[in-house]
């Protein structure tokens, strides 16, 4: 199985912040990687999808970067609403896998 | 609009089984592959399944292979997730999940099962 990590695991910011949340694969998965946010009680939520794809309604100032094993999901100035924990996930075999999360709080 | 509807979670001892159904709707539900993903308490997401959208090819991790079967109704436009011999450790919110591509891009709102004596 392809295991994922991220790092931080914590992250504490202010708004306006530039933010940088970096996933790293066991082995390549190609450009085969999504981005999740969560919010607590609530279902995750698609931001980035094939590393680098903005899903539709997701503010701009969130981006995707990477390939191979390591990526990265930047916030370019983080609002309020952006306070959450965040995960990737690799889709390169059907057996999916999650990274542990970054919960981005102040 | 996408809707997922999670039903049927709830409190069962170890060893027993439940059945988990997503009502799908808003979309043309036999056209999609569709998964359950878990969380236990204060963990992290993990993908329990797959199906693909005309059921010939269904996946699982490992922990939960040969006790869990993912199965659909596209007549009904339900998912279903029969879960068997359960285990203190397969307590989480379980949540359907939509695929597009592969990335799963909408989720239900999910469904407490708590496996305790």
């Amino acid at each position: 199985d392809i295991q994922m990590t991220q790092s931080p695991s914590t992250l504490s910011a202010s708004v306006g912040d530039r933010v940088t949340i970096t996933c790293r694969a066991s082995q390549s998965v190609n450009s085969w990687l999504a981005w999740y946010q969560q919010k607590p009680g609530k279902a995750p939520n698609l931001l980035i999808y094939d590393a680098s794809t903005l899903e539709s309604g997701v503010p701009s100032r969130f981006s995707g970067s990477g390939s191979g094993t390591e990526f990265t999901l930047t916030i370019s100035s983080l609002q309020p609403d952006d306070f959450a924990t965040y995960y990737c996930q690799q889709y390169n075999t059907y057996q999916v896998t999650f990274g542990p999360g970054t919960k981005v709080d102040i | 609009e996408v809707h997922l509807v999670e039903s049927g979670g709830g409190l069962v001892q170890p060893g027993g089984s439940l059945r988990l159904s997503c009502a799908a709707s808003g979309f043309t539900f036999s056209s999609y592959w569709m998964n359950w993903v878990r969380q236990a308490p204060g963990r992290g997401l993990e993908w329990v399944a797959t199906l693909k959208h005309d059921a010939t090819e269904q996946y699982y991790v490992d922990s939960v292979e040969g006790r869990f079967t993912i199965s659909r109704d596209n007549a009904k436009n339900s998912l279903i997730l029969q879960m068997n011999s359960l285990r203190v450790e397969d307590t989480a919110v379980y949540y359907c999940a939509r695929n597009r591509g592969a990335a799963l891009d909408h989720w239900g709102q999910g469904a407490l099962v708590a496996v305790s004596s």
